[in-house]
């Protein structure tokens, strides 16, 4: 298994801009989450989703927008990027109905706004 | 909605010393406490767990303790060595693995192991 797979890595966006961040999971997890990581905090949920075709709002959701068609995949847009979105974003995924399931993250897009 | 409040936020220690990182939660309803381990510019990785039906538990040299009636938890690691040195984050959630409705952390903790 690749576990979750985000793409891409690093990006540089102007002010305006917009661009979806791409998430798959190939461990069938019925959960997966959108995190962003600001320098020297912790991370704050943007949006999270239950299962393919129901997504609910996080604790950051203000400029960004998700869907979920599938199972595997959960891609994070950004409409109008501003400078506030200059962060680390983390896709995440879970079984929930698993009790020993661990939250398994992916390795972060790196993301620039000037 | 639920709030993580995490101590300190820096951490030294000399190697071969033990480190303890409390954090305390607000909403009642948690029932899920897990800690993160994240070295500079990777991922979170879980390090261990606690549910809100277990006072405390162990795994080698960590170890983590709950006090549902306070609402705070604590991640104790003893004989610290340099790998330790990383950003360790606390987090609460209702469920366990991702949360029902996702994990709120803490700030986090920069351990730093001094030799």
């Amino acid at each position: 298994n690749a576990g979750v797979t985000q793409t891409p890595k690093f990006r540089i966006l102007k002010i305006g801009q917009s661009m979806t961040l791409q998430c798959t999971q190939d461990m069938n997890h019925n959960y997966m989450y959108w995190y962003r990581q600001d320098p020297g905090m912790g991370l704050k949920l943007i949006y999270y989703s239950v299962g393919a075709g129901i997504t609910d709002k996080g604790e950051v959701p203000n400029g960004y927008n998700v869907s979920r068609s599938t199972t595997e995949d959960f891609p994070l847009r950004l409409e109008l990027a501003a400078p506030s979105q200059t962060s680390v974003y983390f896709c995440a995924s879970s079984y929930l109905e698993n009790y020993n399931s661990p939250l398994h993250f992916g390795n972060g897009t790196r993301l620039t706004v000037t | 909605g639920e709030n993580v409040e995490q101590h300190p936020s820096t951490l030294s220690v000399q190697e071969g010393d033990s480190a303890v990182i409390k954090c305390t939660y607000s909403d009642s309803a948690s029932n899920y406490f897990p800690w993160y381990k994240q070295e500079l510019g990777k991922r979170p990785q879980l390090i261990i767990d606690i549910r809100s039906n277990v006072g405390e538990k162990k795994d080698q040299r960590i170890a983590v303790t709950l006090n549902k009636t306070a609402k705070h938890f604590s991640l104790h690691i003893t004989e610290t060595q340099p790998e330790d040195s990383a950003v360790y984050f606390c987090a609460a959630s209702k469920g366990s693995g991702g949360g029902a409705d996702g994990l709120t952390f803490g700030k986090g903790t920069h351990l730093i192991i001094q030799p």
